[in-house]
C-alpha cells in the first residue's frame, strides 16, 4: 500500500532560518507530488507540485522542492522563515499505479519564532 | 470561481443526531473527496467520487458513515447517528482530473456532545 512518512512532527526554528522538511514516499512508478500548507484554522492550500521535468519545483511564497527519485523523497525547503509561515505541513502523492486518490502525510508543524 | 464550498461551517449536535455536510465542488470538476482531520489522527481520506460514482470508500469509519454524489455539483456525507468521537473537522476536496491538483473547500467543524 502507498505510504507517505514526514520526518519531522513539530518544528521550531526562529526568523530567517532556514527550513527543510522531509517526505519519504513507499512505492515506486510514475508518481505526482504535492506539498500542502495549512495555516492555524484555515484549509488546506497548495505550496506546489510536481508531476515531471525539473525535480527542482518552485511554489509559493518562496518555497521548493527537490524531487530525488532515488531517495523516494520530496523535501521541502525555503532559505529564510517568516513568523507568517507558522503552520502544519503536508505532503501528498498521487501514484498513477494506484488509483487516482491521493495519499498525505501526518503532517509537520512548522512554529516560527519571531 | 467560488471554490470549493462546504455547509455548515460549524456544526454542534448531541450525541445520537444525524448530521449531514454538504459539498459543491468547483465545477468542471469530476472527482470529489472527503477528508476527516483530527489531532490524534490527522488527515484521513473518507472516501473518494469520480464521476459522482463512489471509487474507494474503504476510509469510511463504519456503517454510521454515509455519503453520496447525485449529481456533479453537490455531495452529502451523513453520520447517523453520531457520536462524540466523530467530532473533527471534515474537508470536502475537487479535481479536474488526476493530471491536477485538488482543492480544498474551507471545512466543517464537527461537534458531537
Amino acid at each position: 500500500a502507498q505510504s507517505v512518512s514526514q520526518h519531522n512532527h513539530h518544528v521550531i526554528l526562529s526568523e530567517a532560518a532556514s527550513l527543510e522538511l522531509g517526505c519519504n514516499y513507499s512505492y515506486g512508478g510514475t508518481v505526482n507530488l504535492f506539498w500542502y500548507v495549512q495555516y492555524p484554522g484555515q484549509h488546506l492550500q497548495l505550496l506546489l507540485k510536481y508531476f515531471s521535468g525539473d525535480p527542482l519545483v518552485k511554489g509559493i511564497k518562496g518555497f521548493e522542492a527537490e524531487f530525488i527519485k532515488s531517495k523516494f523523497s520530496f523535501n521541502l525547503r525555503k532559505p529564510s522563515v517568516q513568523w507568517s509561515d507558522t503552520a502544519e505541513y503536508f505532503c501528498a502523492v498521487n501514484a498513477d499505479n494506484y488509483g487516482q486518490n491521493f495519499v498525505f502525510g501526518p503532517g509537520t508543524r512548522l512554529s516560527v519564532l519571531p | 470561481d467560488a471554490g470549493v464550498i462546504q455547509s455548515p461551517r460549524h456544526e454542534v449536535t448531541e450525541m445520537g443526531q444525524e448530521v449531514t455536510l454538504r459539498c459543491k465542488p468547483i465545477s468542471g470538476h469530476n472527482s470529489l473527496f472527503w477528508y476527516r482531520q483530527t489531532m490524534m489522527r490527522g488527515l484521513e481520506l473518507l472516501i473518494y467520487f469520480n464521476n459522482n460514482v463512489p471509487i474507494d470508500d474503504s476510509g469510511m469509519p463504519e456503517d454510521r458513515f454515509s455519503a453520496k454524489m447525485p449529481n456533479a455539483s453537490f455531495s452529502t456525507l451523513k453520520i447517523q447517528p453520531s457520536e462524540p468521537r466523530d467530532s473533527a473537522v471534515y474537508f470536502c476536496a475537487s479535481r479536474r482530473d488526476r493530471k491536477n491538483i485538488q482543492y480544498f473547500g474551507a471545512g466543517t467543524r464537527l461537534s458531537v456532545l
